[in-house]
């Protein structure tokens, strides 16, 4: 069965300080994306970082990392420097040959 | 450059009506997706499609239908309305799926209340 799972309803940090968000999942396809996504209040999906299962390297963007462990099938996202508008609900998500799936979320709330 | 178009925004329906959501791309992405979202929950995926003409049932499709008759177009169809299907619709399409950088393009949501 495929499925992806986010353990942590929700998350606090302190403004500058790091966050690490837990996502793990399952799959027997040996082809396969991971996706993290940032949704604010106001509703969009946005894109954060992206991570192939072929990729020899973690990816990064910015201040956001992707701590890609394959044998243990888990791809946490880690944000450095954590800022007051990096308060919003992240999803990861799992990319399949023919479809995207989505882990049910952790809401970050980042305080001063 | 628009992207995924999502209409209407925004709908309050009885229960019983019917309605369809419609989602228009203009990439020529073949792949095309139909999510909605409880509040403070994740997306689920409701149909999808490979390419014009095919289909396939996600994770929740009782109560929805969709065709793809083009590649642009991804209609969803709500038939007999019912609160439960009060939720944030995102239509989603994607170049290429599986391991690929291209990844997805959502549109902005219909927000759909049943009452």
């Amino acid at each position: 069965a495929q499925k992806i799972t986010q353990t942590q309803p929700g998350m606090f940090v302190q403004e500058k300080e790091a966050v690490t968000l837990d996502c793990t999942y399952d799959t027997s396809d040996p082809s396969y994306g991971l996706f993290w996504y940032k949704q604010p209040s106001s509703g969009e999906m946005i894109f954060l970082i992206y991570q192939g299962s072929y990729d020899q390297q973690n990816a990064t963007e910015g201040r956001y990392s992707l701590n890609f462990q394959k044998a243990r099938k888990s791809a946490n996202l880690v944000i450095s420097a954590s800022q007051l508008g990096d308060s919003a609900m992240y999803f990861c998500a799992l990319s399949l040959i023919d479809k995207l799936i989505f882990g049910t979320g952790t809401r970050l709330q980042v305080f001063p | 450059n628009a992207g995924v178009t999502q209409t209407p925004k925004f709908r309050i329906l009885k229960i019983g009506q019917s309605m369809t959501l419609q989602c228009a791309q203009d990439m020529n992405h073949n792949y095309m997706y139909w999510y909605r979202q409880d509040p403070g929950m994740g997306l689920k995926l409701i149909y999808y499609s490979v390419g014009a003409g095919i289909t396939d049932k996600g994770e929740v499709p009782n109560g929805y239908n969709v065709s793809r008759s083009t590649t642009e177009d991804f209609p969803l169809r709500l038939e007999l309305a019912a609160p439960s299907q009060t939720s944030v619709y995102f239509c989603a399409s994607s170049f290429s799926p599986g391991q690929s950088i291209y990844g997805y393009t959502f549109g902005s949501g219909t927000r759909l209340t049943v009452v």
